[in-house]
């Protein structure tokens, strides 16, 4: 089955504990990306990828870092949460060709930081 | 700077009628056109998408229409039903920008029995 999976789904850390969310697809495209999703604001890109090793900044990348070494995986990491990091996390993976363009989420990381 | 807009925030319909949801950009640079469907809790479900180079697109009970001139896109749901009650999402994306999505505020749907 065709899928983006994340990891973990929930997560409560503290301030300033490193964290990573995982993220994989098996549908072997090469771009991806990581959105957060808050109250009032919709959907907004952190970071995205077109290709292995190749990795840009969305609209609010500031307090994450992304690494793409494998086109599978795309992992978002926190070096040092901050409470207003606090969100809804996805990631989504994407296909995009002349005529075509679909893209295809995950089923999201709620992450609370206290 | 919103550069996608969906100016309804609730459409409510009967089953079996058809729902049309619109949605307005600003940016003529843009290239892709995608509609999405979210519950509560859960991922956004990709459900269409269309190019600039075409002006409908068509699967099973979704089709989208674009009208470039306008700035404007449609998606026709027919005939919508219970399990068709959701918030939906369109976006717009192009190759200037690295096809990076911009994602308008979403229409909530009740589709009523």
């Amino acid at each position: 089955e065709a899928q983006v999976t994340q990891n973990p789904r929930y997560l409560i850390t503290v301030t300033g504990k490193k964290l990573t969310v995982t993220c994989s697809q098996n549908m072997n495209h090469e771009y991806m990306s990581w959105y957060r999703q808050d109250p009032g604001l919709g959907l907004r890109q952190i970071y995205y990828s077109m290709n292995v090793e190749v990795t840009d900044k969305g609209d609010v990348p500031e307090g994450y870092k992304v690494s793409r070494k494998e086109k599978r995986n795309f992992p978002l990491i926190l070096e040092s949460p901050s409470p207003n990091q606090t969100s809804l996390y996805f990631c989504a993976s994407s296909f995009i060709r002349e005529s075509s363009y679909e893209q295809y989420f995950g089923p999201g990381t709620r992450l609370t930081v206290t | 700077d919103q550069q996608v807009k969906q100016n309804s925030p609730s459409l409510s319909v009967q089953e079996g009628r058809i729902s049309i949801l619109n949605c307005d950009y600003t940016n003529s640079m843009f290239d892709y056109f995608l509609w999405y469907k979210k519950y509560p809790a859960e991922g956004p479900t990709f459900l269409i998408s269309i190019s600039s180079i075409k002006d409908k697109n068509e699967d099973g009970r979704f089709t989208v229409f674009l009208n470039k001139s306008a700035k404007h896109l449609s998606l026709h749901i027919v005939p919508s039903q219970p399990g068709d009650s959701a918030v939906y999402f369109c976006a717009a994306s192009g190759k200037s920008n690295d096809y990076k999505l911009s994602f308008g505020a979403g229409t909530t749907v009740t589709v009523r029995a």
